[in-house]
This record gives C-alpha cells, sequence and structure tokens, in this order.
C-alpha cells in the first residue's frame, strides 16, 4: 500500500542550527514526492519536488530510492521557517496525492 | 500558477443538515480533488473531480455522503450531507495546474 510518514510531529530548532525534516515513503511504482508547507495562517503551498532537484528558501531535499526516504534539510535555520510540513507522494497511476502527517517546525529565536 | 476561492470559508452547522462548499479556479484545469483536514490531523483525499466525467470517491468516502459536481473546468462543488459532529474539519479545494497541485484557504466547518 501507498504510504508516506513523517516520524517527528514537532521539532525543535535554534536559528542559525541545521535542520532536518524526515519523510519515508512507501510506493511499488516510480515514486514523485514533494514538500508542501503552510505557514501560519496561510494557504497550503508547494515548497519543492524532487524531481526539480532545487533549493527554495534554503531547502534542499534528495530522493533516497533505495532507503525510500525523502527528507528535507536547510543548513541554518530562520525563524521565518516555523510552519507545517508536508511530504506528499503522487500516485501516478492515478494521478493523486496523498500526504504525510505533517511536522510542525518552531525555530526558536 | 492558479489561484483558487473557496466559498463559504467557515460555517456553523446544525447536525444533520447539509452545506455546500463552492471551489472557484482562476485557469482551466483538468483535474480538482477535494481534502479533508480534520483537527490536528493531515490531508485526506476524499475524492478526485474531472471535468465530463463521475468523481472518484476514495476508500471509506461514499457519494451519497459527499456528493460532487464539477460543472466546467474552472468550478466544483462538495456538499457535506446528513452532517454530524464528526463532519467538523477543514475541507481543502484542489487543483493541477502544470503538472503543480495547487491548494484553495480551505472551508472551517464546525456541526453542532
Amino acid at each position: 500500500a501507498q504510504r508516506v510518514t513523517q516520524p517527528e510531529k514537532l521539532l525543535s530548532v535554534f536559528k542559525g542550527a541545521p535542520v532536518e525534516l524526515k519523510c519515508n515513503y512507501s510506493y511499488s511504482g516510480s515514486p514523485e514526492l514533494f514538500w508542501y508547507v503552510q505557514y501560519s495562517r496561510q494557504r497550503l503551498q508547494l515548497l519543492l519536488r524532487h524531481i526539480s532537484r532545487e533549493s527554495i528558501k534554503g531547502f534542499t531535499a534528495d530522493l533516497n530510492k533505495g532507503e525510500t526516504s525523502f527528507h528535507l534539510k536547510k543548513p541554518f535555520a530562520q525563524e521565518e521557517d516555523s510552519a507545517m510540513y508536508y511530504c506528499a507522494l503522487r500516485i501516478t497511476s492515478y494521478d493523486k496525492v496523498i500526504f504525510g502527517p505533517g511536522t510542525s517546525l518552531s525555530v526558536i529565536p | 500558477s492558479a489561484v483558487i476561492s473557496q466559498k463559504p470559508s467557515r460555517d456553523i452547522c446544525q447536525r444533520g443538515t447539509s452545506l455546500t462548499i463552492q471551489c472557484q479556479v482562476d485557469s482551466q484545469v483538468t483535474m480538482m480533488f477535494w481534502y479533508r483536514q480534520q483537527p490536528g490531523q493531515s490531508l485526506t483525499l476524499i475524492a478526485t473531480a474531472n471535468q465530463g466525467s463521475e468523481a472518484t470517491y476514495e476508500s471509506g468516502f461514499v457519494i451519497d455522503k459527499f456528493p460532487i459536481s464539477r460543472p466546467n473546468l474552472t468550478f466544483s462543488t462538495l456538499t457535506v450531507s446528513n452532517m454530524s459532529p464528526e463532519d467538523s474539519s477543514i475541507y481543502l479545494c484542489s487543483a493541477k495546474f502544470a503538472d503543480t497541485q495547487y491548494f484553495g484557504p480551505g472551508t472551517r466547518l464546525t456541526v453542532l
């Protein structure tokens, strides 16, 4: 069965410290993974996707098919990074996206 | 990009009544989706709505409870029927545009 897991419900880091939000997936097909972010009182928005291999707001994520992981990383956390982060998997055969449970990131000044 | 709006933004309803949520996209899109986000939970896909065909429901969701309309390429509605307090949730509309999935602001529903 297809599934996305994010083991940390809450993550607190100090400003300037590195941050890593973990994501693992279960999918028999070719995975297409995303990170979405929801800032306080704002709508859900796409942060980055693995096929783009881009860095957005200093965040990067690498797909590791061997470990079935897509962890989100940033070398130096900023206060404005405090938000809810969701890892998501596209089920390509049905063209639908399923979400992990989310990690609430709090950056302490 | 695509901008999605939803109406109403929030509502408080009585048990046993129904509420229809409207979703408008500023671009023509083939695929639209409806999600539910219960308090403290992640997003759960309710159904996929393609224009010109019946909506496809996920396990645990049925058309009688959540009828969906998709009359054209920019609009969809989700009705929450015969509501109970367990239906209290945020309902999110989403659309796929240029290979990116965009989300509406959500409709916060409280059922008393």
